[in-house]
C-alpha cells in the first residue's frame, strides 16, 4: 500500500521569502504521478502543481516548484515570494498510473502561514 | 461551468438518522470521487466512479455507506443509521484523467449529534 507523510504539521514564513514543504512517499510503483493541493482556511482544495514520476524534470508555476527526488521518494515544494494568499493548509498526494485504479493517497497535511 | 457543486453546505443530524449528499462534478468530467477529511488530517478514500460505474470503494464504505452515480452525472453519498464517528467533512472531486489530479466541490460538514 502507498503512504504519503508529511513530516512538518505547521510552518511559518515571512512574506515575500522562500518556504520548502516536504513529503516523502512510499511505494512499489515505478509509474505514478505527484501532486500538491492548497486548501486554504474555510474554502475549497485547489491543484497547485502536478509531477509525472518518468519525468526528471522538476514541475515549476509561477510561484510554486518541486524537487522531485524518485529514489529518494521526496517531493518537496517550493514556495518563492510567498504571499499573505498563500496562508493555507498543503496536500501532497500520491496516484498510480498503471492501472484503473482512481484513489489518491493523501499525505496529512502542513499548515502554512504566512506572516506580513 | 461553475466547478463541482456540493449540497448541503452543512449537515446537522441526530445520531441513528440518514443523511444523503449530493455531488455534481464538470460535466466534461467522467471520474467522480468521494473522500472523507477529518480535522488536521488529509482526505480518505471513499469510492470513485467511472462514468456510472462504481470501480472502486475502501473498506471504509461500511454496509451504513452506500454511494450511487446514475447515468453518470450527478452522484449520491448516503449514511444510514449514523454515528458519532461519521462527523467529518465529505469532499467530492472529479476529473478528465487521474493524471491531470482533481477538482474538488466545497465539500458537505456533517455534525452528528
Amino acid at each position: 500500500a502507498q503512504t504519503v507523510t508529511q513530516s512538518q504539521p505547521e510552518m511559518s514564513v515571512q512574506e515575500a521569502e522562500t518556504v520548502t514543504l516536504s513529503c516523502t512517499y512510499d511505494t512499489s510503483e515505478n509509474n505514478y504521478y505527484l501532486f500538491w493541493y492548497k486548501q486554504p482556511p474555510s474554502r475549497q482544495m485547489i491543484l497547485v502543481i502536478r509531477q509525472e514520476a518518468y519525468k526528471q524534470q522538476n514541475a515549476t508555476e509561477n510561484r510554486f516548484s518541486v524537487n522531485f527526488q524518485k529514489a529518494a521518494k521526496s517531493f518537496s515544494l517550493k514556495i518563492s515570494d510567498s504571499q499573505l494568499g498563500d496562508t493555507a493548509m498543503y496536500f501532497c498526494a500520491f496516484i498510480q498510473s498503471n492501472t484503473n485504479a482512481g484513489k489518491s493517497t493523501f499525505g496529512d497535511g502542513t499548515t502554512l502561514t504566512v506572516k506580513p | 461551468d461553475t466547478g463541482v457543486s456540493q449540497d448541503p453546505r452543512h449537515k446537522i443530524t441526530k445520531r441513528g438518522q440518514n443523511v444523503t449528499f449530493r455531488c455534481d462534478p464538470i460535466s466534461e468530467h467522467n471520474r467522480l470521487y468521494w473522500y472523507r477529511q477529518t480535522l488536521g488530517q488529509g482526505p480518505e478514500f471513499l469510492t470513485y466512479f467511472q462514468n456510472e460505474a462504481q470501480l472502486e470503494k475502501s473498506r471504509l464504505l461500511s454496509d451504513r455507506f452506500s454511494a450511487e452515480r446514475p447515468k453518470g452525472s450527478f452522484s449520491t453519498l448516503e449514511i444510514q443509521r449514523t454515528e458519532q464517528g461519521d462527523s467529518a467533512m465529505y469532499l467530492c472531486a472529479s476529473s478528465s484523467s487521474r493524471i491531470y489530479g482533481y477538482t474538488f466541490g466545497s465539500g458537505t460538514r456533517l455534525t452528528v449529534v
